[in-house]
Order: C-alpha cells, then structure tokens, then sequence
C-alpha cells in the first residue's frame, strides 16, 4: 500500500520550455501533496504544499509563476517549470499524505535537465 | 529556530557489523519524527514514524528509538544491501504538516 508515481522519471528539455512532472497516489487519496527539489548529495528542499482542491503554498524563495502545482483530484498533481533554465536543473520529488496519519510516501523522483 | 543534525555524515561498516545513526533535534514541540531510506536516483521509503519520548519500532535488522532530544537507528548485523541514505525529518506541532528533514547520513556496508 502507500504507492506514489511520478511521470516522467526523467526529461531533458531546451532552456525556455516549459515541463510538467505528475505525481499520482495509486492506493489512496492524497488530501495533501508536497513538491521537493534535491540537489546532488544534499537533501530534499521543500518547494511547496497543496492540498486539494486548493491553491499550494509555496515556501519562501520559491517562485509561484516559475514553478506552478495543481492538485485537481484527490490522486493527482502536477508541478510544471516554466520557462526552464539551466539552473532548474535538479531532482523533483512529490510525496502524498493520506486523510489519516502524518506520514508522507514519497515518489520515485524526476530528473530534470535543462539545455 | 527549528533543527535536525544527523551524524554522523558518512559511516562505513563491515557486513555483520552493528552501529547506530544519531538523529538530534531542537524543536518548537515535536509531532512526529520520521526515518527514510534513500537509494541513488530514487525518491526516499518510509521506514518508521515515531511520536513519544521511550517509542521504538522494529523492522527486519533496523530499529528506531527517540528520547526527548534524539532518535537512533540501530542497524544490527547490516548487509551489503543496506547501503543507503538514511534520512531524519521532523514534522512540528501546529504547523502545515511539512517535514523538515536533516542531511542524511550515507551508508556503506563491505561485504
């Protein structure tokens, strides 16, 4: 039980263009959602939560029109890039938490690269 | 200000050897403390959630322990396959329910 995906596991795209990364919970519903950015041998960098039905609240530095999440069903959000540049380069990671208990189940992660 | 220090950063045991992973934390008022695995290029798996000063919590050759200040993950007899990032986070009292997460502490086991 517990399952997440994310979709793609990994993109490369030109400097300029906008990605978008899905995160589904298979098994249950995810009331709330949090989008993490991870650079290399350092840890997960919370970027912002949704909860759903709801507009995210994103943690300070992190730019709302750069980096827009929606959370339209109790099973899916989406985190898309705009206007990606080299510096968004990074590993994405989305976890859910369900109505009941704290804990948050991660997904597998995608891995952006921006040329 | 909120905290989470894991140490040490980087521990290398010998296959059948024990150790512990310290995870100290200075918090406003604790919910929960939680440990993860990560593995290179993947997203980090739930290992334990732990909520009260004397809790621990067993899994396989892992157990977790917490007191009022830290929590410990005790490897016993580790393996080859238990090489990883092992990762502490702290949710707090009262807030949105985020983790706040500390370095992680990597792993390697020698056969």
């Amino acid at each position: 039980g517990a399952v997440v995906s994310q979709h793609p596991s990994w993109v490369i795209c030109k400097s300029g263009t906008s990605v978008k990364i899905e995160c589904r919970s298979l098994d249950f519903q995810a009331t709330t959602m949090f989008w993490y950015r991870q650079f290399p041998k350092q840890s997960l960098m919370l970027m912002a939560t949704s909860n759903e039905g709801s507009k995210a609240t994103y943690e300070q530095g992190v730019e709302k029109d750069k980096f827009l999440i929606n959370h339209a069903s109790l099973t899916l959000s989406t985190l898309t890039v705009t206007s990606a540049h080299p510096e968004d380069s990074s590993f994405y990671i989305c976890s859910a938490r369900g109505r009941l208990g704290d804990t948050q189940y991660f997904g597998p992660g995608t891995r952006l690269t921006v040329l | 200000e909120d905290q989470v220090t894991q140490s040490p950063e980087a521990l290398r045991l010998q296959e059948g050897e024990s150790s512990s992973l310290n995870c100290s934390y200075t918090v406003s008022g604790l919910r929960g403390l939680f440990w993860y695995r990560q593995d290179p290029g993947k997203g980090p798996e739930f290992l334990f959630t732990l909520y009260s000063a004397g809790e621990e919590k067993e899994k396989e050759r892992l157990k977790a322990t917490l007191t009022k200040k830290e929590s410990f993950l005790h490897i016993t007899a580790p393996k080859p396959e238990d090489s990883a990032t092992y990762l502490c986070a702290v949710q707090i009292s009262g807030a949105n329910s985020k983790l706040t997460f500390g370095k992680g502490i990597t792993l390697s086991v020698r056969p």
